[in-house]
């Protein structure tokens, strides 16, 4: 089966400029997640969705971080305006939906640099 | 809130000799704990989940709610475990949250 995808693999921006990152996860797979992994440190949970709808969105700096699942398929997350410490790894995984814990499945990762 | 702690970030070993990656957690009632793992230019994987009980890869990992530790094991390291491995534990809602990552470095 195709994995999730994600792009850009890298992006560079200057402090205050917008960026914004796509995913598509694994074909019928309910769950999305986008995690932020700043180097040295583990992935931290973003957001995460099911099907449209948000499930925990705690820890989303929402006053410049947003995202959104039309249609409960792909994702896209942005950053307006950035800022330095929002250098980081962007990592999208999907998984199936239903009780119990399930696997997910990691996407290759969107590397940002702010300059 | 439930952690995880890596206190290791580099472990290093030769070839054929036994691995221990450390993990303690902070969790008051039934932890769901997982290791995921990171290879070179890889994507980050479930390796092993405490509740399959498995052996993955000559990898298995114990559960001691006595010292609240999940320890990842292996007896005879091989180059190619080399990797990001992390320690991870559910937040419920299938959320994961993730310890800082130990590096392994097996060396010839």
């Amino acid at each position: 089966e195709a994995g999730v995808a994600q792009s850009p693999r890298y992006k560079i921006i200057e402090k205050r400029q917008s960026v914004a990152f796509w995913c598509n996860p694994i074909s019928g797979h309910a769950t999305l997640y986008w995690y932020q992994q700043i180097l040295g440190q583990g992935p931290k949970l973003l957001i995460q969705f099911q099907n449209n709808g948000v499930v925990d969105d705690s820890q989303l700096p929402k006053d410049r971080f947003s995202a959104e699942r039309l249609k409960g398929v792909d994702s896209t997350l942005k950053i307006q305006p950035a800022k330095l410490e929002d250098s980081a790894v962007y990592l999208c995984a999907s998984s199936p939906s239903g009780t119990g814990i399930y696997e997910q499945y990691f996407g290759p990762g969107t590397r940002l640099t702010v300059t | 809130a439930q952690r995880v702690t890596q206190p290791e970030k580099l472990l290093s070993v030769f070839k054929g000799a036994p691995v221990e990656l450390k993990c303690n957690y902070s969790y008051s009632g039934s932890p769901e704990l997982f290791w995921y793992v990171q290879y070179s230019r890889q994507r980050l994987q479930l390796l092993l989940r405490h509740i399959s009980r498995e052996s993955i890869k000559g990898f298995t990992a114990d559960l001691n709610k006595g010292e609240t530790s999940f320890h990842l094991k292996k007896p005879f390291a091989q180059e190619e475990d080399s990797a990001m491995y992390y320690c991870v534990t559910s937040g419920g809602y299938n959320k994961l949250i993730f310890g800082a990552g130990t590096r392994l470095a097996v060396h010839p």
